[in-house]
């Protein structure tokens, strides 16, 4: 099973709104990845969770809460959000290389959600 | 830092001909791996094909191989036998190697691929 789920698909909320993204996967990956995706842009790297800690903050505004509960769950926490918010945000997973040695240890992502911020 | 450019926003090709994505990338080490990401519209985004820098021989999956030119640090996609199903945005990803943590992907702008039948 090669797969990421990602709920919900698509999502609309006001300036106000508090709102969670979810992601799971099943492939016993120990690194857990938030994008976020622009239009006709590449996705930009938000959060990485590797064993279940917080390895990688790209200096995301605090309206943005990400959460992993455990091994296969990855939460993203919205709340106060701005209409330029709006975007695709993909859920992606990765082994990881702690256990030792270097692989290529590809990611495969998630659909993604649709979020638009109204 | 790492940067990866892909100099084609679009390209098209006729169903069935043959067609060649260019990517570049810059960066210092020595050790790294690349990669080609394929994002239907509207669908996931999926790995096409992945290329170790220390390996000589040029990857091939099916009906799409890479020409890695380490020296010209030169990583392009051709497909072959184009189909409609290829079309998509596809983006050049580099990451370097890491002994432990979760890994970054560089990635580069995508270029959308239009097959015309």
């Amino acid at each position: 099973d090669t797969e990421v789920t990602q709920t919900p698909k698509h999502l609309v909320m006001g300036m106000t709104n508090k709102k969670s993204l979810k992601c799971e996967q099943h492939m016993g990956h120990r690194a857990m990845y938030w994008y976020k995706q622009k239009a006709k842009k590449p996705p930009e790297l938000m959060f990485v969770y590797s064993y279940e800690k917080l390895s990688i903050n790209e200096s995301v505004p605090s309206r943005f809460s990400p959460e992993c509960p455990n091994s296969s769950l990855l939460n993203l926490h919205l709340h106060a959000l701005q209409p330029e918010d709006s975007a695709l945000y993909l859920c992606a997973s990765s082994q990881d290389g702690i256990r030792g040695g270097t692989s290529s240890y590809e990611q495969y992502f998630g659909p993604g959600t649709r979020l638009t911020v109204t | 830092a790492q940067t990866v450019t892909q100099s084609q926003p679009e390209m098209s090709v006729q169903e069935a001909e043959t067609v060649t994505l260019s990517c570049t990338y810059d960066t210092s080490e020595s050790d790294y791996y690349l990669f080609w990401y394929k994002q239907p519209p509207s669908r996931q985004m999926i790995l096409v094909i992945r290329q170790e820098a220390y390996k000589q021989q040029n990857a091939t999956e099916n009906r799409f191989s890479v020409n890695f030119q380490k020296a010209a640090k030169s990583f392009s996609l051709k497909i072959s036998d184009s189909q409609l199903g290829d079309a998509a945005m596809y983006f050049c990803a580099y990451r370097k190697p890491l002994i432990q943590g979760a890994q970054k992907l560089v990635f580069g702008q995508g270029t959308r691929l239009t097959i015309n039948p």
